[in-house]
């Protein structure tokens, strides 16, 4: 029953060592975000994908990309971690981009990732 | 610019009894969504409830309810009934209807919620 499935829950890479996050959904929605949450702070985002269109938040930094290869998949690339990385990614879901109540964005367990 | 601020960082109930959890926000939108996640320890932010802004009756899901008070720019969530499995972090977020921020959810910082037995 899982709708937005993330992998792996927990990832350890190295310093510098490029780290790849994966997402995918099965509610066929349009819309697909990535969020950094780090420890007992609230969820960032970091850039959405309005089916192919990419949006990239104004502050979030180049060592951070994205790749939507289709409608179920969605991948975080983090070009060479460093030791600020470490944090719970958190991929999320909604059907539109627009406000309603019908339309809240449904998220995945999330990776934490930590950074040696 | 949006934001949102939840001024309890942790928050206890006895089980059974009602918690309010406290959120207020400030937008230039006039017309904006209000809705409150719930992130156990595990991680999974799962979405409670929501609030539009023209909405002219309170939200309610079950044991969750949202107390909205435009004017005063509030949007508590009150958990009746609280159970052991409610503890959890739980944050509240906005999202304006307008310009560029229509898809972006504003978080504020979260209450942490412990249900005692």
């Amino acid at each position: 029953d899982a709708m937005v499935i993330q992998n792996p829950r927990y990832q350890v890479t190295q310093f510098g060592k490029p780290v790849t996050l994966s997402c995918s959904q099965t509610l066929n929605h349009n819309v697909m975000y990535w969020y950094q949450q780090k420890s007992s702070q609230a969820p960032k985002l970091l850039f959405h994908y309005y089916d192919k269109d990419f949006n990239n938040e104004a502050d979030t930094p180049d060592n951070f990309q994205s790749r939507r290869p289709n409608t179920s998949f969605c991948f975080l690339d983090i070009r060479s971690p460093g030791l600020g990385d470490a944090a719970m990614y958190l991929c999320a879901t909604s059907r539109e981009r627009l406000a309603g109540g019908d339309n809240e964005q449904f998220f995945g367990p999330g990776t934490r990732l930590t950074v040696l | 610019a949006q934001k949102i601020t939840q001024t309890q960082p942790g928050m206890f109930v006895q089980e059974k009894e009602a918690v309010t959890l406290d959120c207020t926000y400030d937008t230039s939108d006039p017309s904006y969504g209000l809705f409150w996640y719930k992130q156990p320890s595990s991680g999974e932010m799962i979405f409670l409830i929501y609030q539009g802004s023209y909405d002219q009756q309170n939200a309610t899901e079950g044991r969750y309810s949202l107390n909205f008070q435009k004017a005063r720019k509030s949007a508590n969530l009150v958990i009746s009934a609280s159970q052991l499995g409610d503890s959890a972090m739980y944050f509240c977020a906005m999202r304006g209807n307008s310009g560029g921020s229509n898809y972006k959810l504003t978080f504020g910082k979260g209450t942490l919620l412990t249900v005692n037995p």
